[in-house]
C-alpha cells in the first residue's frame, strides 16, 4: 500500500535527552513536512524538505533537527534545547512543494516528557 | 499577521441534518482552500480543494462554498451520519511558493 509511516505512536522523552521521530513515505514525493499539532492550534510547520538534501525551518524549528538523506525518508529529532515537547507531530507529504496538491499525512507520533 | 478562524466550539447535529462548519481568515489573499478531516490519533485525511475563482464545489454529500470578499469558506455536510463524526480542518494555500496555513479545526458530533 502506498503511503507514510510515522513511528512509534508513542514516545517518551526524559529531561537532557534527544529523541528521533521516524517518517517514510512510499508514494515517492519530492516534497516532505514536519507538523507539531498542539491542542486548539492550527499545525505549525516544523520544517520541511522540497528535494532530498534539502531542507528549510519552518516557523517554529528552534529545538529541532532533520535530515533528507533519502527521499523516502524524513527523520525530526527533538533536542534537549526544545524545553515543551509535549505534542502531537504529523509527518506529510506533497508531489510538489506548497502547490495546491493536497497533502497526504501520516498517522502521527505522540511525545510525551517523563 | 496571517490568521485563519474555525469554530473552536464543537458542533452537536442529529442524524440526517445538514452541518455547517466555518473557516475566516484575515491578512491573507489565498490562491486555494483545502478542507481536511481528521480522526483522534490519525493524520488529516484530503476532502476538498476549491480555487478562488470558484464559488463553489461538490464532492458527494460534500459542498465547500469560497468567498473571497467576506474571507470565508463554509463546508457542509447534507445528510449527515454518526460516521462523519471528526475534526474537520481548513487550510490556506497562496501562490508562488507561500506555505500552507491550517486552522485549528472544528469538531462535529453526529448523533444517531
Amino acid at each position: 500500500d502506498g503511503g507514510i509511516t510515522q513511528s512509534p505512536k508513542y514516545l517518551f522523552r526524559k529531561e537532557g535527552q534527544n529523541v528521533t521521530l521516524s517518517c517514510e513515505q512510499n508514494l515517492n514525493h519530492d516534497a516532505m513536512y514536519w507538523y507539531r499539532q498542539d491542542p486548539g492550534q492550527g499545525l505549525r510547520l516544523i520544517y520541511y524538505s522540497q528535494i532530498v538534501n534539502d531542507f528549510q525551518k519552518g516557523d517554529i524549528a528552534e529545538g529541532y533537527s532533520v535530515s533528507r538523506e533519502k527521499k523516502e525518508s524524513f527523520p525530526l529529532t527533538v533536542t534537549s534545547a526544545q524545553k515543551n515537547p509535549t505534542a502531537f507531530y504529523l509527518c506529510a507529504t506533497c508531489g510538489t512543494a506548497f502547490s495546491n496538491q493536497p497533502q497526504h499525512f501520516g498517522d502521527g507520533t505522540r511525545l510525551s516528557i517523563l | 499577521s496571517q490568521k485563519i478562524e474555525q469554530n473552536s466550539e464543537a458542533l452537536n447535529i442529529q442524524e440526517g441534518k445538514t452541518a455547517t462548519l466555518t473557516c475566516n481568515y484575515t491578512n491573507y489573499s489565498p490562491a486555494y482552500l483545502q478542507w481536511y478531516r481528521q480522526d483522534p490519533g490519525r493524520g488529516p485525511v484530503f476532502l476538498l480543494l476549491i480555487r478562488e475563482n470558484e464559488k463553489e464545489k461538490r464532492k458527494e454529500r460534500l459542498k465547500v462554498t469560497f468567498d473571497t470578499t467576506l474571507k470565508q469558506s463554509l463546508f457542509h455536510i447534507t445528510a449527515s451520519q454518526p460516521a462523519d463524526s471528526a475534526t474537520y480542518l481548513c487550510a490556506l494555500l497562496g501562490t508562488g511558493g507561500f506555505k500552507t496555513i491550517f486552522g485549528a479545526g472544528t469538531r462535529l458530533f453526529v448523533k444517531a
